[in-house]
């Protein structure tokens, strides 16, 4: 069946532009999380949605960085004015439900290069 | 809060051997624990998880883990390595109740080497 999957792959852009990176999670999955995988930091967790509850944003590093769930199904990731310390590997994770031990299915991610 | 440790960057082991990534973790309640492996531009991959009852659980690619509570270990193993299996390996925690995310260790490097 069909996986989660980002878009785009690679997304390379200038100092100080926005960008929205998406994500589709597999289809039913109502758990949708973005982690960011960079050197020297390791996977760090962003954001998570659960159904129609309001995100946990505990993870975004800083007002530059936000996102959407539209429709309980696909999400975007912004991030205003970019720097080069967003440069990273953006991955997306869905689960079938939130908390216990549901595994979560993650996207092939984005690789972000901020110049 | 929860963490995890993976205390070795680099793990090398020879085609046939027996191979051991070790994970140890903290968390205040009961944990959920899971193994993940990534190849080269690629997302994560699900291995396995431990939720309760048997210590020992086998996952896929004929790997498995053994929890250790006494320890709090959850040390990824295989009784014999392929050069295939070389890969990026990552121990991730959730604990039980409120904590939603997974932590995840700092990932270890597996090179099995013909």
């Amino acid at each position: 069946g069909a996986g989660v999957s980002q878009s785009p792959s690679n997304k390379v852009t200038e100092k100080g532009k926005d960008v929205e990176l998406r994500c589709d999670p597999i289809s039913g999955h109502t758990a949708l999380y973005w982690y960011r995988q960079s050197l020297g930091q390791g996977l760090e967790f962003l954001i998570y949605f659960q159904g129609n509850s309001a995100p946990d944003k505990s993870g975004l590093p800083s007002d530059r960085f936000s996102a959407e769930r539209t429709g309980g199904s696909v999400s975007t990731l912004t991030i205003q004015r970019t720097q080069q310390e967003d440069s990273a590997v953006y991955l997306c994770a869905s689960s079938s439900a939130s908390g216990g031990a549901h595994e979560q299915f993650f996207g092939p991610g984005t690789r972000l290069t901020v110049l | 809060a929860q963490s995890v440790a993976q205390p070795e960057d680099q793990v090398n082991v020879a085609e046939g051997n027996p191979l051991t990534v070790k994970c140890t973790y903290s968390v205040s309640g009961n944990p959920y624990l899971f193994w993940y492996v990534q190849y080269p531009n690629r997302g994560l991959q699900f291995l396995l998880k431990y939720i309760t009852g048997d210590n020992l659980v086998k996952g896929s690619y004929g790997f498995e883990a053994e929890f250790n509570k006494s320890q709090t270990s959850f040390h990824l193993k295989k009784p014999s390595a392929l050069v295939s299996d070389s890969a990026l390996y990552f121990c991730a925690v959730r604990e039980g109740g409120s904590a939603r995310q997974l932590t995840f260790g700092s990932g270890t490097q597996l090179t099995v080497l013909p």
